[in-house]
């Protein structure tokens, strides 16, 4: 089957550290990778995309890039600030079975210190 | 820009009760979806619609039902709630489907307790 596994939380940093969310997946074929963010009492946003291997989605400072060797798809930034405290989704969609939704991962919370 | 808007916010049902949560979107999306949200096992979808007068049965469907008569709004209802369905349930909208990878548009959630 399709999952979804991310490491588990609370990570916490301080303002300007740098920050690394590991994302691994498992699926059949050539899924297309996704990272969503959800801020505090809010649903989740897009935050970026990759939808083949080697392909790096990057948005507000966030890069992730595609690695089908390691099947992984880990979120990075660089100098994190209070305002990213949020929790963060990796997701994937399978491109071979026909399947019209998103698989979720459980989630990781980061909380960022000033 | 409203998006996608949930009601209620929040509600606390006895066990056996029954109820409905509303979505509605403003963009004219084709895709809606209904997922609950549970601590440490992410998102899981439990119905989706491609289009208006359409259903189709996500990962969780058990013990829920929806209805999309209109395109702008999908129905999640629960018609004898159980304390298992204790938990935040999201509806997300997309303009395409997911294999056209349309972003999800999520709304701000319903935080059911069911005692």
């Amino acid at each position: 089957g399709n999952s979804v596994t991310q490491m588990e939380g609370p990570v916490t940093l301080s303002e300007e550290a740098f920050l690394t969310i590991n994302c691994t997946y498992t699926a059949t074929g050539y899924p297309s990778l996704f990272w969503y963010v959800q801020y505090p009492g809010e649903g989740l946003q897009l935050l970026l995309k990759a939808t083949k291997a080697d392909d790096k989605g990057s948005n507000k400072g966030f890069e992730a890039t595609y690695r089908k060797e390691t099947t992984s798809f880990h979120l990075e930034k660089g100098s994190v600030q209070v305002s990213d405290s949020a929790v963060y989704f990796c997701a994937l969609i399978p491109m071979d079975t026909g399947r019209r939704a998103l698989t979720f991962g459980s989630g990781t919370r980061l909380q960022v210190q000033p | 820009n409203a998006g996608v808007t949930q009601t209620p916010k929040f509600r606390v049902l006895k066990t056996g009760q029954s109820m409905t949560l509303l979505c509605a979107q403003d963009m004219n999306h084709e895709y809606m979806y209904w997922y609950r949200q549970d601590p440490g096992m992410g998102l899981r979808l439990i119905h989706y619609s491609v289009g208006e007068g359409t259903t189709a049965k996500g990962e969780v469907p058990d013990g829920y039902n929806v209805s999309r008569l209109k395109k702008q709004n999908f129905l999640l209802g629960l018609e004898s709630a159980a304390p298992s369905q204790t938990s935040v349930y999201f509806c997300a909208s997309s303009r395409g489907g997911i294999a056209e990878n349309s972003p999800l548009h999520f709304g701000n959630g319903t935080r059911l307790t069911v005692t």
